[in-house]
């Protein structure tokens, strides 16, 4: 079984650009999540999917930032227009949702890096 | 709000030996669930433990085994014999439901030296 894919796995754009990442989870699971860990900092939660409502966006942290599920499958996560401080790795991770097992499946991250 | 501190930015230690990892949090919450997930270089992160905070006793798998001091709000993980697949980095975390948002430590870089 496919694991959590994501891409691009790397990204290199100028400051004022447009860059989407794209996320997709493991099939069949409702919950899907998006994180940052820029460099030298925590991991920090951006926003949670269930099924393709947001159930919290608590994270994101400007209007720059848009984030996407239609259907209820894979994701998409825009920054427009990227600013130097939105340089970091971007991780996706999804869970079944049955039931509180807490275990999420990572993908391996899209690294941003804005010039 | 809730925090989880991980003082250890990088550690070392011998194959074959027994580390341990520390992690402390901050939460007013009585229920609540803590992670250790390990990111081997330019692999995706994995779950290696999981601990719900009713449960009294400590979780183990395998040579990985926690130590859960509630009242201290302490959560550290031993690896037993070690191994150079045990390198990685290793984060610390807690999650209030389980499957809701997860907040992560800074990590913890721990080598294995043959």
């Amino acid at each position: 079984e496919a694991g959590v894919t994501q891409f691009p796995s790397h990204s290199v754009i100028e400051k004022g650009q447009t860059v989407t990442l794209r996320c997709d989870p493991i099939s069949g699971h409702d919950n899907l999540y998006w994180y940052r860990r820029v460099m030298g900092k925590e991991i920090k939660f951006l926003l949670h999917f269930v099924k393709e409502s947001k159930q919290d966006e608590s994270g994101m942290p400007n209007n720059r930032f848009l984030a996407e599920r239609t259907g209820g499958t894979y994701s998409t996560l825009k920054v427009q227009p990227a600013e130097l401080e939105d340089s970091g790795v971007y991780f996706c991770a999804s869970s079944s949702g049955d039931g509180h097992t807490g275990e999420l499946f990572f993908g391996e991250g899209s690294r941003l890096t804005v010039l | 709000a809730q925090t989880v501190t991980q003082s250890q930015p990088e550690m070392s230690v011998q194959e074959a030996e027994t580390v341990t990892l520390s992690c402390t949090y901050d939460t007013s919450e009585s229920d609540y669930y803590l992670f250790w997930y390990k990111q081997p270089p330019s692999r995706q992160m994995i779950l290696v433990i999981r601990q719900e905070a009713y449960k009294q006793q400590n979780a183990t798998e395998n040579r990985f085994s926690v130590n859960f001091q509630k009242a201290a709000k302490s959560f550290s993980l031993k690896i037993s014999d070690s191994q150079l697949g045990d390198a990685a980095m290793y984060f610390c975390a807690y999650s209030l439901h389980g499957d809701d948002k997860i907040i992560f430590g800074k990590g913890t870089r721990l080598h294995i030296l043959p």
